[in-house]
């Protein structure tokens, strides 16, 4: 069974950096499309990252060129750098594997992220 | 971009059936996804590609499409269903992912 446990979400000053970590457990991340997906308090979803198996990315706009998303083939993990965080930032981050459908077929639990002054 | 419109909320009584509705003018050419999140948990794919179910989910959770709508219908509604529904969709022009705007389906 596919399982997935997000960590590192903290608490964060505006303009600062934050790296979540995703463990993949059941399956091989090398071996699937990943994803973050976060939501805002009280808010809908909101898909953030992709990083497909031959190594592409993609990013909404609304984090381009400030998060970057990597694997770790070896420990079977995904991350988020997240830097230049903004108060809109807060949220929880999910870390989902994506079918050959394009549906989000697993989802961790989620961690939290809160940029506040 | 585009955005998949849904109603904010729908009631529906025990034991009847409720329709989310996910709205969006290219809809019929693209595979909808749907997913069920309850209140503090992490959402969960209940149906894939318009009208599959992964495995363990209800058949009383069904979807269609028509027109510019995707339809999810939740049949003999059970208090277990209250939950926020949301749709999904590829877009295979800009590779990005777009989810509705989520529907709060309560049981009466």
């Amino acid at each position: 069974e596919a399982q997935l446990v997000e960590s590192g979400g903290d608490l964060i000053h505006p303009g600062g950096s934050l790296r979540l970590s995703c463990a993949a457990s059941g399956f091989t991340v090398s071996s699937n499309y990943m994803t973050w997906v976060r939501q805002a308090p009280g808010k809908g979803l909101e898909w953030v990252s992709v990083i497909y198996t031959g190594g592409g990315e993609t990013y909404a706009d609304s984090v381009r060129g400030r998060f970057s998303i990597s694997r770790d083939d070896s420990r079977n993990m995904v991350s988020l750098e997240m830097t230049s965080l903004r108060v809109e930032d807060t949220a929880i981050y999910y870390c989902a594997r994506l079918s050959g459908y394009y549906s989000f077929d697993s989802w961790g639990q989620g961690t939290p992220v809160t940029v506040s002054s | 971009s585009f955005e998949l419109t849904q109603p904010l909320s729908v009631s529906v009584a025990l034991g009847q059936t409720a329709r989310v509705t996910c709205g969006e003018n290219s809809i019929a050419s693209r595979s909808v996804h749907w997913y069920q999140q309850k209140a503090g948990q992490a959402p969960v794919l209940i149906l894939y590609r318009d009208n599959n179910r992964p495995s363990g989910v209800p058949e009383r959770f069904s979807g269609s499409k028509s027109g510019t709508t995707a339809t999810l219908t939740i049949s003999r509604a059970q208090a277990g269903d209250e939950a926020e529904y949301y749709c999904q969709v590829w877009d295979s022009r800009t590779g990005f992912f777009v989810f509705g705007t989520g529907t709060m389906v309560t049981v009466l």
